[in-house]
């Protein structure tokens, strides 16, 4: 089965800071897509990215870039220059293929960040 | 990406009773999901509602406890029954992102606290 390890359950950084957000996963799948969503407080799950598994290109928005690594199975994300708006809980997820080719999302523990001003 | 709501946004019910979590996306979709995210925890997939057919429901979660309907292609409707303080959580449904194999965009989600 597939499974996301994020073993940072929480972080605190000053502004300005960069900090980087570990996620590793396991699957059997030789296609799958991994993906970043961030919880602000108000609880919405809001999408960041999608990576597919044949693209270890990394890629970068803004203050924001991911790092792809397949040897490793692992999909970290870096913030730059971090801001008190981004304090969220971030959630990786890997995909899951299921019923009718619709694909589910498993994902991982959640790592709290807190910016402090 | 698709614009979903859900209603209620939160609840406060009774152990024992039943709610129904409503949720609307304003375009066509394939499949919809529904999610739960207990008190500091992840996410856990319920169940996959495919319109026009019964829901898949993930291992631990049965079709008893959380009846779901899927009448067309921008609705559903997640049912929590006989409701125990174990149920407090989040409920959020999320739809497949059109073109974006995986994506899932998420609903604001629904809080619920059963007392």
């Amino acid at each position: 089965a597939q499974k996301v390890t994020q073993a940072q359950t929480e972080i605190s950084v000053v502004e300005k800071e960069d900090v980087t957000l570990d996620c590793v996963y396991e699957t059997r799948d030789t296609t799958y897509y991994l993906f970043w969503y961030k919880q602000p407080p108000s609880g919405e799950l809001v999408f960041l990215i999608r990576r597919n598994s044949f693209d270890e290109q990394n890629e970068i928005s803004g203050r924001y870039s991911w790092n792809f690594q397949k040897s490793t199975s692992s999909f970290n994300f870096t913030i730059t220059a971090s801001q008190v708006v981004d304090s969220a809980v971030y959630f990786c997820a890997l995909s899951e293929k299921i019923i009718q080719g619709a694909q589910k999302l498993v994902f991982g523990q959640g790592t709290r960040l807190t910016i402090n001003p | 990406s698709a614009v979903i709501s859900q209603k209620p946004s939160r609840d406060i019910c009774q152990r024992g009773t039943s709610l129904t979590i409503q949720c609307q996306v304003d375009s066509q979709v394939t499949m919809m999901f529904w999610y739960r995210q207990q008190p500091g925890q992840s996410l856990t997939l319920i169940a996959t509602a495919n319109q026009g057919s019964e829901a898949t429901y993930e291992s631990g979660f049965v079709i008893d406890k959380f009846p779901i309907s899927r009448p067309n292609l921008t609705f559903s409707t997640l049912t929590v029954s006989n409701m125990s303080p174990e149920d407090s959580s989040i409920y959020l449904c999320s739809v497949d992102g059109t073109g974006r194999i995986g994506t899932q965009y998420f609903g604001p989600g629904t809080r619920l606290l059963v007392l």
